[in-house]
């Protein structure tokens, strides 16, 4: 069974610093990673995605994650962030071979970009 | 891009009736489509996959009879949250895909009283 780990539930970061959100999956198999964020009681929007191919992956809004294999992580990484970046982060991992459109989430970060 | 749209985006319903929420895929047709509950501060769980023209499957402890998935055409999907009792109370959302990736939908607030 596929699970995915946010470490930090809620991280408070200065507008224009960098920030890093945590990601740690575990999955015995090849999976497909991907970030959403969610802003007030809004759906899901699709940051970023890795499927295969270079580790380094580059999404909307200036926000990267960088898949690392070894040890089992994706985090999302933005060097400067903005107050319109506030909002709630969800990683979530596919397994390829059992139904990719099949997302487990973790639990969530809360970005709170402050002035 | 792909658009999912939910209708109605909230409805407040009194215990112990049932209310339908429809997922709908715009502009692309979807073999499956998928159902996530969302409780406050919460992660999104995955209810069931819907599935067209056959039974939905649902997820370990979520109640089939209590949670009745139809998936009438390629385009739409609905959830039927039956004999509604204030637990229920939560954020439904549903995605679906095409070739080019996962679609959600903007979600569905959901308040029992």
């Amino acid at each position: 069974a596929q699970s995915v780990t946010q470490l930090d539930s809620q991280v408070p970061v200065f507008e224009e610093a960098p920030v890093e959100l945590r990601c740690n999956y575990s999955s015995s198999v090849s999976v497909y990673l991907f970030w959403y964020v969610q802003y007030p009681n809004q759906g899901l929007q699709l940051l970023l995605k890795y499927l295969s191919g270079s580790t380094l992956v580059k999404g909307i809004n200036g926000f990267e994650a960088e898949f690392n294999k070894s040890q089992t992580s994706f985090h999302l990484r933005k060097p400067s962030v903005h107050i319109s970046d506030t909002a709630e982060y969800f990683c979530a991992v596919s397994d390829p071979q059992g139904g990719s459109e099949k997302l487990v989430f973790g639990k969530g970060t809360k970005l709170t970009v402050n002035p | 891009g792909a658009v999912v749209s939910q209708h109605p985006s909230w409805v407040i319903c009194k215990s112990g009736t049932s209310v339908k929420i429809e997922c709908r895929s715009l502009d692309f047709q979807a073999t499956t489509m998928f159902w996530y509950r969302q409780f406050p501060k919460q992660s999104l769980m995955l209810m069931a996959t819907s599935n067209e023209g056959s039974k939905a499957t649902y997820e370990q402890g979520v109640e089939k009879d209590k949670f009745l998935i139809n998936h009438a055409s390629l385009t739409l999907s609905t959830l039927t949250v039956t004999s509604a009792h204030p637990e229920d109370s939560s954020f439904y959302i549903c995605s679906a895909s095409d070739q080019g990736g996962i679609y959600f939908g903007p979600g569905t607030r959901l308040t029992v009283t």
